[in-house]
């Protein structure tokens, strides 16, 4: 079956460095999304990995690792509004997106 | 970037009123696009995929007669919950992806549907 696991839910301060793991078993892998989701709002697309290694996007990062099923997503210098839920998704084999249950970060001052 | 419009943003109707609910592709043509549900704290469950010109593929234990999708065009598709009960109360999100197999899911802002 579909399995993907990430923390429910994480604090840190302004100005901070987290970082969210995300791991997986699915049937196939054809790439890793990460979301940001704001309360009562649609996810809104954040980076995508395919290839094992480090993407960089500004103040935000995701790395993945095919053999591990591993993949994190860094966020840098922590602003208040970065408060939301980070959701994992795997593409799968028919070229759907699986979820996990999102990452709950909390910014605090 | 690209852009999903998804109306209405929200909807109260009585129970046995059938929703329509509409996702539009933009500034790109998507031959295929995605309906979510999602209950409070919890994470988006694929509903069905809808694709332009064919019938949509729903996922298991999702009623096709309840849920009818139709994407009669490369930048439209709608889905109607017939006859709504307040179990169908939920937040609906669509979705659209460019031609591409890599290209990422762009989503809509969703319509958050309560049902009295």
């Amino acid at each position: 079956g579909q399995n993907i696991d990430q923390p429910t839910e994480m604090t840190a301060t302004e100005g901070a460095i987290v970082q969210i793991n995300c791991t997986y078993q699915t049937s196939g892998f054809n790439g890793l999304f990460w979301y940001q989701q704001h309360a009562g709002e649609a996810p809104t697309f954040l980076s995508y990995n395919v290839l094992d290694g480090l993407e960089e996007k500004g103040r935000f990062s995701s790395f993945l690792s095919r053999s591990k099923g591993y993949s994190y997503l860094l966020l840098k210098e922590l602003q208040m509004k970065d408060s939301a839920s980070y959701l994992c998704a795997v593409k799968d084999s028919w070229g759907k997106l699986q979820f996990g249950a999102g990452t709950q970060v909390v910014v605090t001052p | 970037g690209a852009v999903v419009s998804q109306h209405p943003s929200w909807v109260i109707c009585k129970s046995g009123t059938s929703v329509k609910i509409e996702c539009r592709s933009l500034d790109f043509q998507a031959t295929t696009m995605f309906w979510y549900r999602q209950f409070p704290k919890q994470s988006l469950m694929l509903m069905a995929t809808s694709n332009e010109g064919s019938k949509a593929t729903y996922e298991q234990g999702v009623e096709k007669d309840k849920f009818l999708i139709n994407h009669a065009s490369l930048t439209l598709s709608t889905l109607t919950v017939t006859s709504a009960h307040p179990e169908d109360s939920s937040f609906y999100i669509c979705s659209a992806r460019e031609a591409g197999d890599v290209q990422p899911q762009h989503f809509g802002d969703g319509t958050r549907l309560s049902i009295l």
